[in-house]
């Protein structure tokens, strides 16, 4: 079974460029979540659909942050404009319902804002 | 709101030793799900024990298991037969059924062979 798939891996972009990042989740995972994680903390949840319905977007900074999820599956998170402090990891994890405990991780996208 | 301490930034052990992980979370609910994620270099957050809060057994995975101590509210990590490949980020994790998952700062375990 294909886990988390996330591209891309690596990312380098200017201060208030536009930036995407995309996610497609373990087949079958109906919740799919954006973290943020920074250099040496945890992650920290950014937005959770439920199939395509983002049922928790309180973190997310709606000024410069959107994300959707067409057909609920695959899922794609913008920046624009991107800020210097942007700079961190971005996580994408699924699991099979928002009641199921275990939520698996994508190897995430590392953004370089300079 | 909840919240999940990692009192050790880093830890040390040598090849083929125990070491423990500390965690303690802080909640008022009774039902509740925690874990243990590890996160190599390459990124990649892999689940690596998982414990109900409604079970007293503590769960094992190998040479994992935890220290499940509810009404401390405490979950470390025991790693046996330590091996180089287990040095990485370790995180603990709370989460109760359909709410956010909540994450501790990490704890970075160096293998020393």
């Amino acid at each position: 079974e294909a886990g988390v798939v996330q591209s891309p891996r690596y990312k380098i972009i200017e201060k208030k460029q536009p930036v995407a990042f995309w996610c497609n989740p373990i087949s079958g995972h109906n919740t799919l979540y954006w973290y943020l994680q920074n250099l040496g903390q945890g992650p920290e949840l950014l937005i959770r659909y439920e199939n395509e319905e983002a049922v928790d977007d309180s973190q997310l900074p709606k000024d410069r942050f959107s994300a959707e999820r067409l057909k609920g599956v695959d899922s794609t998170l913008k920046i624009q404009p991107a800020e210097l402090g942007d700079s961190a990891v971005y996580l994408c994890a699924s699991s099979r319902n928002s009641i199921a405990d275990t939520q698996y991780f994508g190897p995430g996208t590392r953004l370089t804002v300079l | 709101a909840q919240t999940v301490t990692q009192s050790q930034p880093e830890m040390s052990v040598q090849e083929a030793e125990t070491v423990t992980l500390s965690c303690t979370y802080d909640t008022s609910e009774s039902d509740y799900y925690l874990f243990w994620y590890k996160q190599p270099p390459s990124r990649q957050m892999i689940l690596v024990i998982r414990q109900e809060a409604y079970k007293q057994q503590n769960a094992t995975e190998n040479r994992f298991s935890v220290n499940f101590q509810k009404a401390a509210k405490s979950f470390s990590l025991k790693i046996s037969d330590s091996q180089l490949g287990d040095a990485a980020m370790y995180f603990c994790a709370y989460r109760t059924s359909g709410d956010d998952m909540r994450f501790g700062a990490g704890t970075r375990l160096t293998v020393k062979p």
